[in-house]
This record gives structure tokens, C-alpha cells and sequence, in this order.
């Protein structure tokens, strides 16, 4: 069992809906919790960092953890064609340094 | 400021080859990171650079893959003898000294199909 999942998709929604991308871990030990996302043929680029339990909002995005259900998600409202991306979660025991752990990724289409 | 460079952008290969990749992390930061990404994967570690520190090299899936830093900048990947399963993404990424965020910036990556 891997110690990061995420559900590949891919996921297909109409213009202006609510997106909801989710990962689950294993490793209790998981403190800092990261979005990223990745337009095809690009790296990775970070979208939302958060520490511990509770909610993040940043413009159209909200990130959630709940570390005593090891469950994270990434909201994204009034969804646009630009948004069409890979999604990717990512998360490390130490807010400073050492390797994340990523998950599969989540591959979004928002249809005009 | 310029962000992370990796060259090639793209490297086509035959089997049994070695290839190099290299990279050049942002300005000032001295923690730098390989990860692959397989087609429709997500990304697995490889090794970690962290200023004159002895690098993690827990990620490394086999001997045939080793990685340098010189000069606590620019680094380089080499795979020797190449073998299909090789193909892959090679990302790179760089980050903030140990006492910062850990947000780490990625290059663009480069593209190795071994043929």
C-alpha cells in the first residue's frame, strides 16, 4: 500500500462547478500538507501549504486536513477552463527540509 | 529571478547508454531534489542535497543512477546503462536553507525515453 492516495480520475466537470480533490495517507507522522499543480509538459507548481488540522482559503481555494481521519482536500469553486491541470497532493513530517511524499496525482478537465 | 533549469528538456536514448541530466537550482537555496515521474504517476523521491551535508540517497532505485552537486549549486543526475523502464520524467527542485518553508520550486523537467 502506497503511503500517499489519490484517486487518478480523470475528473471532467462543467465550467463554474465546485471541485473536490482528496488524498488519504498512512504515516501518522505527517504534519505538512501541500497541493500542487502541474500543467502538462511543466513542473509542478505549489499552490497550497498548510500545517496540521483545520482549513486554508486562498482566492478560489481552500485546502482541508483532518489528520485524525489522515484525509486532505483541495476545494476549488467557480471552477475555469484554466484550471485544467494535474493535482497533485504532497506532504512531510518536517516543515523545513527532507523529501515530500506525493500522491498519484488527480487529472482535472473543466469544460467551457 | 530565474527559477530551477533542467537540460536537456528532452533525451532519447538507447538501451544500455548512460545519460546525464542536469540541473540548476534557484539562487541561494541549498536544498536540491531529483524526483521521477512516470507516465500517469505521481512523483517518487530520488535523492536530496541539503547545503555540505551527506545527501539522502534512499530513493535511488538501483546503483545504475547517482547524483552529484558541485560546489553546493548546479547538479547532475547520471543514469549508466540505461534500460527501458528508465522512461521517465526526471524533476528537479530546490528550495529555501533548513529554517524556512519547505516549498520546494521544480524545473520543467526532463523528458528520457530509452529506446
Amino acid at each position: 500500500q502506497k503511503e500517499v492516495e489519490q484517486d487518478p480520475g480523470p475528473l471532467s466537470v462543467p465550467e463554474g462547478a465546485i471541485v473536490s480533490l482528496n488524498c488519504t495517507y498512512s504515516n501518522s507522522a505527517f504534519q505538512y500538507f501541500m497541493w500542487y499543480r502541474q500543467y502538462s509538459r511543466k513542473g509542478p507548481e505549489l499552490l497550497m501549504y498548510t500545517y496540521s488540522s483545520g482549513n486554508k482559503e486562498d482566492g478560489r481555494f481552500t485546502a482541508q486536513v483532518d489528520k485524525s481521519s489522515k484525509y486532505i482536500s483541495l476545494f476549488i469553486r467557480d471552477s475555469q477552463p484554466s484550471d485544467s491541470a494535474t493535482y497533485l497532493c504532497a506532504m512531510s513530517p518536517s516543515g523545513n527540509t527532507g523529501k515530500l511524499i506525493f500522491g498519484q496525482g488527480t487529472t482535472l478537465q473543466v469544460k467551457p | 529571478g530565474a527559477g530551477v533549469s533542467q537540460s536537456p528538456s528532452n533525451k532519447v536514448t538507447e538501451k544500455g547508454k548512460d545519460v546525464e541530466l542536469r540541473c540548476d537550482p534557484i539562487s541561494g537555496h541549498t536544498a536540491l531534489y531529483w524526483y521521477r515521474q512516470s507516465l500517469g504517476q505521481g512523483l517518487e523521491f530520488l535523492i536530496y542535497f541539503q547545503g555540505n551535508s551527506a545527501p539522502d540517497k534512499s530513493g535511488l532505485p538501483s546503483d545504475r543512477f547517482s547524483a552529484e552537486r558541485t560546489g553546493g549549486s548546479v547538479s547532475t543526475l547520471t543514469i549508466q546503462r540505461t534500460q527501458q523502464e528508465d522512461s521517465a520524467v526526471y524533476l528537479c527542485a530546490s528550495s529555501l536553507p533548513t529554517g524556512a518553508k519547505n516549498i520546494q520550486y521544480f524545473g520543467a523537467g526532463t523528458r528520457l525515453s530509452v529506446l
